[in-house]
């Protein structure tokens, strides 16, 4: 069965400084990876996505994510957060639905990110 | 190009009622995937819809139900509602043909049951 693990319920950082969100997942096959962002009272909008290839991919508003096929992760940067960076992000995980869509997408439970001026 | 649209927005019901959100996939996509996120928590795989058919399934009763239609827009069902399924349900389209799948969701319908 597929899972995803985001350790960190909630992480609060300086406006500027550097971010990292952890994300650990189970799957039995070669995985589709993905963050999402949810402000409050809204849906989910893609930060960004692994498929294949080059391990280390780069997303919308400045964040990467670096897939550890051997550490099973997919952490999330972002070199310098802004405070309209506090949300919270989900890693989840899938894979191909043999000639659909992904199918089921595994969401881990979130982290919240609390942004200080 | 129009987005994921769902209906409605809020709303709220008394335990046993039964209760239909509504979906409209955006332009193009034939691919339609419900989804419950109960208060902090990560959303949780309903079902799917492709062509009108459900294509997969995750860990809900039988009283959660669906329909897609021929435009690709799509229904959720729920019968004998209990106060557990107070939560945002997220609908998602998405197209085989455009970037391997990529969902887009909608804003969502927050469901409370009383």
């Amino acid at each position: 069965a597929q899972s995803v693990t985001q350790p960190d319920i909630h992480i609060t950082v300086s406006e500027g400084a550097s971010l990292e969100l952890r994300c650990n997942y189970s799957y039995g096959a070669t995985p589709y990876l993905f963050w999402y962002v949810q402000s409050p009272g809204q849906g989910l909008q893609l930060l960004l996505k692994y498929f294949s290839g080059d391990t280390l991919v780069q997303g919308i508003k400045g964040f990467e994510a670096e897939f550890k096929r051997s550490q099973s992760s997919f952490n999330l940067r972002k070199p310098s957060v802004h405070w309209s960076d506090a949300a919270e992000y989900f890693c989840a995980v899938g894979g191909n639905a043999g000639g659909t869509s992904y199918g089921k997408l595994t969401f881990g439970q979130g982290t919240i990110l609390t942004v200080h001026p | 190009e129009t987005g994921v649209t769902q209906s409605p927005t809020h709303l709220i019901k008394t335990r046993g009622q039964q209760v239909t959100l509504r979906c409209s996939s955006q332009s193009g996509h034939n691919t339609v995937s419900w989804y419950q996120q109960a208060l902090g928590q990560g959303p949780q795989f309903i079902f799917q819809y492709y062509r009108e058919e459900e294509n997969g399934r995750g860990n809900f009763p039988p009283r959660f139900s669906g329909l897609q239609f021929p435009n690709y827009s799509s229904e959720l069902n729920v019968n004998a509602l209990e106060l557990d399924d107070s939560a945002l349900y997220l609908c998602a389209s998405s197209s085989p043909r455009e970037g391997n799948g990529e969902l887009f969701f909608g804003e969502g319908s927050r469901l409370t049951v009383l």
